[in-house]
């Protein structure tokens, strides 16, 4: 069984802050990543998807990088807002079991006004 | 254009009992997938479905069927449920891809379903 794993497990963060933090997959057979916000008592939605080596996303103060030889992709968010507080979940695609989404756990932000 | 819709929101049911959830996916959209969340975890894939037929399933007993319509919407059903069904049950919808998850998934706001 294949794990992707999050870190930290939650995280507090001050407001104006910059942030980051990390999602671990198994390297040897990459496909595709995804990352989702899910703010408290909303649907998860959709930050980027991942495909490339060295690929770089960016979505407003929102950013993510991916290295798949080392097997970790890191989500930045630059002077963090309240409205960023959520959990930030990544989504591994696993090629050798019929490309099913492996879902981390998920970090929670908690942004400190 | 309406997002994806899940219902009940939130459901309380007995151990033994059967419960049916309902999802109807984003408009365009052709594919459902269902996952379960306990608390503290990250989502579990349950199965997939597409053109009416389950494509893809999760690791997940055969208490967890499921069923998907000729207008796209789908419903998951949970037989002899269990203390440990206890759960937020999400579901998802896509385009389908032949090959591969890259398309984007779209969630529902899901069901809080307690099993007592």
């Amino acid at each position: 069984i294949l794990n992707v794993e999050q870190s930290p497990q939650s995280l507090h963060v001050q407001e104006g802050d910059s942030t980051n933090f990390t999602c671990s997959f198994p390297s040897s057979n990459f496909y595709a990543l995804h990352w989702y916000r899910w703010e408290t008592a909303k649907s998860p939605e959709a930050l980027f998807v991942m495909t490339l080596n060295g690929d770089e996303k960016k979505k407003g103060r929102i950013s993510a990088t991916l290295n798949t030889k080392e097997g970790y992709s890191y989500l930045y968010i630059k002077g963090s807002q309240p409205e960023d507080s959520a959990t930030y979940l990544c989504a591994f695609i696993e090629p050798d079991s019929n490309y099913q989404l492996i879902w981390g756990a998920g970090t929670k932000l908690i942004i400190k006004p | 254009d309406a997002g994806v819709t899940q219902s009940p929101t939130h459901l309380i049911k007995t151990r033994g009992q059967q419960v049916t959830l309902r999802c109807s996916p984003k408009s365009g959209h052709d594919t459902v997938s269902w996952y379960q969340q306990a608390l503290g975890q990250g989502p579990q894939f349950i199965f997939q479905y597409y053109e009416e037929e389950e494509r893809q399933r999760g690791n997940f007993p055969d208490r967890f069927s499921g069923h998907q319509f000729p207008n796209y919407s789908s419903e998951l059903n949970v037989n002899a449920l269990l203390l440990g069904d206890s759960a937020l049950y999400l579901c998802a919808s896509s385009l389908f891809l032949a090959r591969g998850w890259s398309d984007t998934q779209y969630f529902g706001p899901g069901t809080r379903l307690t099993v007592l």
